[in-house]
């Protein structure tokens, strides 16, 4: 059984750059919420996805967009990096809101660093 | 507002010796309360999770945590580290077990010496 995957694994743009993260979910799962670490701090989150619409976000600016595709797939996308940028940007997978369980299931992670 | 507090950045115990890793929050409302640990180039892995029943809560790897609500704190215990539990452990509080407005601790970094 898959887990959580995401890619690239590591990464090194440059302010004003665009960047995009790219995260496949745990079998079975259709929701995917997106969170970013920065360095020393616990994961905030970025947005959620579910039915390849964005259902809920937490307090990013219009910079942090995403997209959902037909096999539960996510991507991220940030446009005109900013150096405060620079974290680990965490993926997770769950079963959809109202489920019993919609505990979350995290990838391992893509480290963005922006120069 | 709503918060969650690890108050220790680190904490180093030796091996075979006993854990208590902190977590106080701030919540509102009946929360979900989270303990996840997270090693070096992974990501958070889910120990445990407590919303109602025994306050108590077994989890993954010998890891249990209890529920004070008087004291508004959701401690980790482990009675005996083993080196591989060297890691990062976060607390995090939520409306329910998804991901909209969970809020995660700091961290707190786990040394184990031998």
């Amino acid at each position: 059984d898959a887990g959580v995957t995401q890619s690239p694994t590591h990464l090194i743009k440059t302010r004003g750059q665009q960047v995009t993260l790219r995260c496949s979910p745990k079998s079975g799962h259709d929701t995917v919420s997106w969170y970013q670490q920065a360095l020393g701090q616990g994961p905030q989150f970025i947005f959620q996805y579910y039915e390849e619409e964005e259902r809920q976000r937490g307090n990013f600016p219009d910079r942090f967009s995403g997209h959902q595709f037909p096999n539960y797939s996510s991507e991220l996308n940030v446009n005109a990096l900013l150096l405060g940028d620079s974290a680990l940007y965490l993926c997770a997978s769950s079963l959809p809101h109202g489920t019993v369980d919609e505990t979350q299931y995290f990838g391992p992670g893509t480290r963005l660093l922006v120069l | 507002a709503q918060s969650v507090t690890q108050p220790d950045i680190h904490i180093t115990v030796s091996e075979g010796a006993s854990l208590e890793l902190r977590c106080n929050y701030s919540y509102g409302a009946t929360p979900y309360l989270f303990w996840y640990v997270q090693s070096p180039g992974q990501g958070l892995q889910l120990l445990l999770k407590y919303f109602s029943g025994d306050t108590l809560v077994q989890g993954i790897k010998g890891f249990e945590a209890e529920f004070k609500r008087s004291q508004s704190s959701f401690n980790l215990r482990k009675p005996s580290v083993h080196w591989s539990d060297a890691a990062e452990y976060f607390c995090a509080v939520g409306p329910n077990t998804g991901g909209f407005k969970t809020i995660f601790g700091a961290g707190t970094r786990l040394f184990v010496k031998a």
